[in-house]
């Protein structure tokens, strides 16, 4: 059964690079025609999904973030990350990844990760 | 983007009560929508699938229905575990999007 779980810092300064890494157990990254997600939630609020990679390296990002996100594969680790650059405030929020099944389903989704943007 | 706009935002009700809850797309988006339940502090899990399929392991007392713009998420018999938020999900077109959610407590 494949699990996720999200890693990395919890706390990020203003302006700097958010980085996080998912990494996927229980099976190969590379598996099946799947894609592989972020999504964030901050607290008290709705799900913004923030983009997607494929094992090929292809990616789709939302054009709301687009400017400032990067997802990268690393197959031989099983893992993806993200990058989210120049952060305020408003980037503050749990960071899930998941794993994307066609145009049908987000399954399984990892435990969540909690950053927060404060000097 | 496609809007999701979920309906009602909050709802209060009893153990043993039918509910529906209500998922309009801003244009059509075919079957490409997925419900998910989410508790405080958990993940989002998956409950339904192409609009209308039934995730290996859900509660067949959860069904959805709908296509084009509508769809419903309904519980058939509410239990104290299903208290929780709803989320809908398109996946017709990038960016994915999500409803608002419902937020559905005890009566």
């Amino acid at each position: 059964q494949v699990q996720l779980q999200e890693s990395g810092p919890g706390l990020v300064k203003p302006s700097q690079t958010l980085s996080l890494t998912c990494t996927v157990s229980g099976g190969s990254i590379s598996s099946g025609s799947y894609y592989w997600s972020w999504i964030r939630q901050p607290a008290g609020k709705g799900l913004e999904w923030i983009g997607r990679i494929y094992t090929s390296g292809s990616t789709n990002y939302n054009p709301s973030l687009k400017s400032r996100v990067t997802i990268s594969v690393d197959t031989s680790k099983n893992q993806f990350s993200l990058k989210l650059s120049s952060v305020t405030a408003a980037d503050t929020a749990v960071y899930y990844c998941a794993r994307g099944g066609g145009r049908w389903k987000f399954d399984p989704w990892g435990q969540g990760t909690l950053v927060t943007v404060s000097s | 983007d496609i809007q999701l706009t979920q309906s009602p935002s909050f709802l209060s009700a009893s153990v043993g009560d039918r509910v529906t809850i209500t998922c309009r797309a801003s244009q059509g988006i075919s079957s490409y929508l997925a419900w998910y339940q989410q508790k405080p502090g958990k993940a989002p899990k998956l409950l339904i699938y192409a609009a209308s399929t039934l995730q290996s392991g859900v509660p067949s007392r959860f069904s959805g229905s709908g296509s084009g713009t509508e769809f419903t998420l309904t519980i058939s018999s509410l239990q104290p575990e299903d208290f929780a938020t709803y989320y809908c999900q398109q996946l017709n077109s990038y960016p994915i999007t999500f409803g608002q959610g419902t937020r559905l407590e005890i009566k």
